[in-house]
């Protein structure tokens, strides 16, 4: 079956310039994660979408981030005036709840160049 | 342990050679703790979900441990090939994993 599906897979932008993600989960996972890594970094937690819960936002760097996930599938990342310190792998992940012992399903990343 | 570590962060083994490295986590408030294997250009993918003190998951020649009241976890390759060759990663905690910054693994043919 389909897995997660993320576009572009690359992204080169200025400096300054808003940039959009976008991850499509796998058909009936109700949890959807966003993670980036940074150059030498291990993978870090940006936010997470429940079913129809509140989003758990704490992993947001900053206000220039945000996200969203429409009718409980497709999700954007959104970041606004881009920065150089935002040039990364971003990752998106789905599972099929949000229990501690399900495995996430990850996509193939959105590598984002600030140039 | 405040955070989850991984140690080696990179090695490299000949191969047919047999291979283990350590995935460290506060054993406190311990919920779960999984494995994933990243090759280069591709996506991580999901090895084993281990949630009880002393449990053993294999696949094939890869197997992992879990000791939950110190606090870690063993990954063993055993006969290594070069299609092993992936950066390994672990995290633990409920939905909101923290994940290790990865042993790095390359086998030499």
């Amino acid at each position: 079956g389909a897995g997660v599906s993320q576009s572009p897979s690359n992204k080169v932008t200025e400096k300054g310039k808003d940039v959009e993600l976008r991850c499509d989960p796998i058909s009936g996972h109700t949890a959807l994660y966003w993670y980036r890594q940074s150059l030498g970094q291990g993978l870090e937690f940006l936010i997470y979408f429940q079913g129809n819960s509140a989003p758990d936002k704490s992993g947001l760097p900053s206000d220039r981030f945000s996200a969203e996930r429409t009718g409980g599938s497709v999700s954007t990342l959104t970041i606004q005036r881009t920065q150089q310190e935002d040039s990364a792998v971003y990752l998106c992940a789905s599972s099929l709840n949000s229990y501690s012992n399900q495995p996430q399903h990850f996509g193939d990343g959105t590598r984002l160049s600030i140039l | 342990i405040l955070n989850v570590e991984q140690s080696p962060q990179s090695l490299h083994v000949q191969e047919g050679d047999s291979t283990n490295f350590t995935c460290s986590f506060p054993s406190s408030n311990f919920y779960a703790l999984h494995w994933y294997r990243w090759e280069t250009a591709k996506s991580p993918e999901a090895l084993f979900v281990m949630t009880l003190n002393g449990d053993e998951k294999k696949k094939g020649r890869i197997s992992a441990t879990l000791n939950t009241k110190e606090g870690y976890s063993y990954l063993y390759i055993k006969g290594s090939q070069p299609e092993d060759s992936a950066t390994y990663l672990c995290a633990s905690g409920t939905y909101k994993y923290i994940f290790g910054t990865g042993t790095r693994l390359k086998v030499l043919a």
